[in-house]
């Protein structure tokens, strides 16, 4: 158990819909990640919170993903009219410092 | 950006024996991080092992060590006495000491034979 937990798993949404991803950290790693993952590829960065503050975010990020990490606890991942293009793994990671643990990801399959 | 570099798409070992996993990457810095992530099918995520630049020695980790060539940009993870458990897409990571973002090469599929 990494201490991340990720909530849904899976996301099945027809394209145009709106979507919600959140993660769950453990209360000590006030460092957390988005990645996205697509099949047979390693996990592309997305975006970095410090505790509450959004430090870093990828050109991959369109201005349809929006990422919050409201009093620095949990995070949410919103996509705006999904596109297909969207489909694949979402991952959250959280440490401090250097380190990273990851959560269980949250697939979504835009139709 | 950084890039990271992982040749072998697949690789695969009898139960027992050692194998060597590639990667390289491409920095212009000199203080980083480099780590070995495990992705077992349909689980998430783990940590292997771990490298700081500034360090001579190469890490170890039980049955896992890394041979780390700073010169070279090379990080090559050796798993001895291979296990069933082993089999899983291996990833490297790349995290400069100065920036936030992990880089990930593509993977390698390990599969495990019996």
């Amino acid at each position: 158990d990494t201490g991340v937990s990720q909530d849904p798993r899976h996301k099945i949404t027809k394209r145009g819909q709106n979507v919600t991803f959140r993660c769950d950290p453990i209360s000590e790693h006030n460092r957390l990640y988005w990645y996205r993952q697509t099949l047979g590829q390693g996990p592309e960065f997305l975006t970095y919170f410090q505790n509450e503050a959004q430090l870093e975010k990828s050109r991959l990020l369109s201005d349809r993903f929006s990422a919050e990490r409201p009093k620095g606890s949990f995070s949410t991942l919103e996509i705006q009219r999904t596109e297909q293009g969207d489909s694949a793994m979402y991952l959250c990671a959280a440490g401090r410092l250097y380190e990273q643990y990851f959560g269980p990801g949250t697939r979504l399959t835009v139709t | 950006a950084q890039t990271v570099t992982q040749s072998q798409p697949e690789m695969s070992v009898q139960e027992a024996e050692t194998v060597t996993l590639s990667c390289t990457y491409d920095t212009s810095e000199s203080d980083y991080y480099l780590f070995w992530y495990k992705q077992p099918p349909s689980r998430q995520m783990i940590l292997v092992i771990r490298q700081e630049a500034y360090k001579q020695q190469n890490a170890t980790e039980n049955r896992f060590s890394v041979n780390f060539q700073k010169a070279a940009k090379s990080f090559s993870l050796k798993i001895s006495d291979s296990q069933l458990g082993d089999a899983a897409m291996y990833f490297c990571a790349y995290r400069s000491n100065t920036g936030n973002q992990f880089y990930f090469g593509t993977g390698t599929s390990l599969t495990v034979i019996p």
